[in-house]
């Protein structure tokens, strides 16, 4: 199975800062990477697909770069409803795997 | 837009076979185009890929898994099921469904998840 691995697992911020999110393929994926955000007792949402594309209704401080190994998720100004878990998942290879989630919380 | 609904048991006895069943609306199945997925999440925890099946029958397992999962279409009736036998307190987890591209292998809908609890 190809683990993705997340980093870091957590962190804290505050409204209006740049944060971004690391995911790691132990093989390379080439671009079959998908971003989700998932907060308390609701179902992830996706944010970016193949790596880079923006999911339509998304808004445009999300984005999404790299290919091969490694993926970053970037959220140029945090905003109150940015506060949540996200998820990599990568679909190159079966079995589908996601990563262990990067919780934003609040500083 | 395309709406997905789990429903089933919440609980399960150790050892028998949890069965779910997730209802779709505004979208055909059998129009294609679409994976029709299971995800399930230890409250928690990370996300774990079940399976999917495509309108055809075809479908894909997890191999961790695939040995007690059988998941079914049903497209005159628009939904599609889970079962997992054999089940410990392991499987113990929110079950969602989720539709997935064919193309852009995402997860671009999901159900609002079932708490599926298993314990005597």
């Amino acid at each position: 199975d190809i683990q993705m691995t997340q980093s870091p697992s957590s962190l804290s911020a505050s409204v209006g800062d740049r944060v971004t999110i690391t995911c790691r393929a132990s093989q390379s994926i080439s671009s079959y990477l998908n971003w989700y955000q998932q907060k308390p007792g609701k179902a992830p949402k996706l944010l970016i697909y193949v790596a880079t594309t923006l999911q339509s209704g998304v808004p445009s401080r999300v984005s999404g770069s790299g290919s091969g190994t490694e993926f970053t998720l970037t959220i140029s100004s945090l905003q109150p409803e940015d506060f949540a878990t996200y998820y990599c998942q990568q679909s190159y290879s079966f079995p589908w795997t996601f990563g262990q989630g990067t919780k934003v919380e609040i500083k | 837009q395309v709406q997905l609904q789990e429903s089933g048991p919440g609980l399960v006895k150790p050892s028998q076979t949890l069965s779910l069943t997730c209802i779709v609306s505004n979208g055909s199945i059998s129009s294609g185009g679409y994976y029709w997925s299971w995800i399930r999440q230890p409250a928690g925890k990370g996300l774990e890929w079940i399976g999917r099946i495509y309108a055809s029958g075809t479908t894909n397992y997890n191999p961790s898994l695939k040995s007690r999962v059988t998941i079914s279409v049903d497209t005159w009736k628009n939904q599609f099921s889970l079962k997992l036998t054999s089940v410990t307190a392991a499987d113990t987890a929110v079950y969602y469904c989720a539709r997935e591209g064919i193309h852009d292998l995402n997860y671009d809908f999901w159900g609002q998840g079932i708490l599926v609890t298993v314990s005597s």
